[in-house]
């Protein structure tokens, strides 16, 4: 199983929205509304941020937003705030009943 | 407090074993379907393997099949990997999660650091 393709790196300034893709096929992102979001800080453990492609746990802002189209995911932020520069990954179920994740994407505030 | 706290890891030869545990507290791990990823650092997050509530369904990543080999005991609220004939592009740190939400990891281990060196 091929991890799913995100950018390296992404960047933006405070108040600004950016979004993060991440590519699949349709053996996972494509063939289920099983994608999740985790944001991480370094050192420290990911936390779910999107489920089931855009549903928000408690507790999430509601300035992250998740989507999907064919074989490619989204994950938006609007309205940037230091505190969102982190690494996110994107995750998918698979046909095969496994999961995949994203090699990754760091979120650089400017 | 609901949490998991993974433990087991260390240095180990090319070839060697080691059994990797991740102790559940606040919750019943048997109520879920669990998970191991592994993160090197600096790098990104690697699905590895899962186990569902009852036991009765097992994955594996491909890069892992045959050597791994994921287990839980209920008694003691304890999931575990065994990992081997480990490889040095195994060296990385070894995560539990639990699965709260489907298809969905909604609470995560600090890890356990694993490295494979002679």
């Amino acid at each position: 199983q091929s991890a799913l393709t995100q950018p390296a790196s992404v960047s933006g300034s405070p108040g600004q929205s950016i979004t993060i893709s991440c590519t699949g096929t349709s053996s996972d992102i494509g063939g289920y509304n099983y994608v999740s979001w985790y944001q991480q800080y370094p050192g420290k453990a990911p936390k779910l941020i999107i489920s089931e492609v855009s549903n928000r746990p408690s507790g999430v802002p509601d300035r992250f937003s998740g989507s999907k189209s064919g074989n490619t995911a989204s994950l938006t932020l609007s309205g940037l705030q230091a505190e969102d520069e982190a690494h996110y990954y994107c995750c998918s179920y698979t046909t095969m009943s496994t999961l995949v994740f994203g090699g990754g994407t760091k979120l650089t505030v400017l | 407090e609901v949490q998991l706290v993974e433990s087991g890891g260390g240095l180990v030869q090319p070839g060697g074993s080691l059994r990797l545990s991740c102790a559940a507290s606040g919750f019943t791990l048997s109520d879920y379907w669990m998970h191991w990823v592994r993160q090197t650092p600096g790098k990104g997050l690697v699905w590895l393997s899962r186990m569902d509530s009852d036991g009765s369904s097992i994955k594996y990543a491909d890069s892992v099949r045959g050597r791994f080999t994921i287990s839980r005991d209920n008694a003691d609220n304890t999931l575990y990997l065994q990992v081997n004939s480990l490889r040095a592009e195994d060296s990385a740190v070894y995560i539990c999660a639990r699965e709260g939400i489907v298809s969905a990891l909604d609470l995560w281990g600090q890890g356990t650091l694993v490295t494979v060196s002679s």
